[in-house]
């Protein structure tokens, strides 16, 4: 149980182009989902905190108008990086929370 | 501000032996606290979570907590070649469904 899916894996874009990132709670219903980003050999920060049929809330330095955030339902949330850049690549990591955060297993960003 | 301290390491442990990860928090409303092993390249996954004081045990693995002293500890007995990995330590105000302060990671190596 307790399984969490994003998609896609892996994504290499040009400049000025947008990602959409999906993740998915496969087994259970998640009232709260989670963004972070993860830069090489660097611990996990957090983006913003996401609740179904709400508006994202977003960590201090995260531009809300650049990571567009979407709780469409329960099973759901989806991140957009609009008009990505190069410093925007990144491993971005999805979580869903019932009693304890299950993460998904990442989509790895690229922009040339 | 709330902060979760670990060791970064790397640590090196010989195969068999008892491997001990240690993390420490600033914020006395902590009152749930996960553990979750992350390999390189990949995301993280969760290993235990612990809410009382005292130990828990989950097969090779042992959560302990203490309040009184702000902190927490892994325990990995019997360590295999498997478990080398980077060890977050994570701590949140209510039962993981609300945002947790992650620690920077522990890099665990176990010597075969």
């Amino acid at each position: 149980g307790a399984v969490v899916s994003q998609h896609p894996s892996r994504v290499i874009c040009k400049s000025g182009t947008s990602v959409k990132i999906e993740c998915r709670s496969l087994d259970f219903q998640a009232t709260t989902m989670f963004w972070y980003r993860q830069f090489p050999k660097q611990s996990l920060m957090l983006m913003a905190t996401s609740n179904e049929g709400s508006k994202a809330t977003y960590e201090q330095g995260v531009e809300k108008d650049k990571f567009l955030i979407n709780h469409a339902s329960l099973t759901l949330s989806t991140l957009t990086v609009t008009s990505a850049h190069p410093e925007d690549s990144s491993f971005y990591i999805c979580s869903a929370a019932v009693d304890t955060q299950y993460f998904g297993p990442g989509t790895r960003l690229t922009v040339l | 501000q709330k902060e979760v301290e670990q060791n970064s390491g790397p640590l090196s442990v010989p195969e068999g032996a008892i491997a001990s990860l240690n993390c420490t928090y600033s914020d006395r409303g902590s009152q749930s606290f996960f553990w979750y092993r992350q390999y390189s390249g990949k995301s993280p996954e969760l290993i235990m979570f612990i809410y009382s004081n005292g130990d828990k045990e989950d097969g090779r693995f042992t959560a302990q907590l203490n309040k009184a002293s702000q902190y927490v500890s892994l325990l990995i007995r019997d360590s295999q070649p498997s478990d080398s990995a980077t060890y977050l330590c994570a701590g949140g105000s209510n039962f993981g469904n609300e945002k947790l302060t992650f620690g920077t990671g522990t890099r665990l190596t176990i010597i075969p």
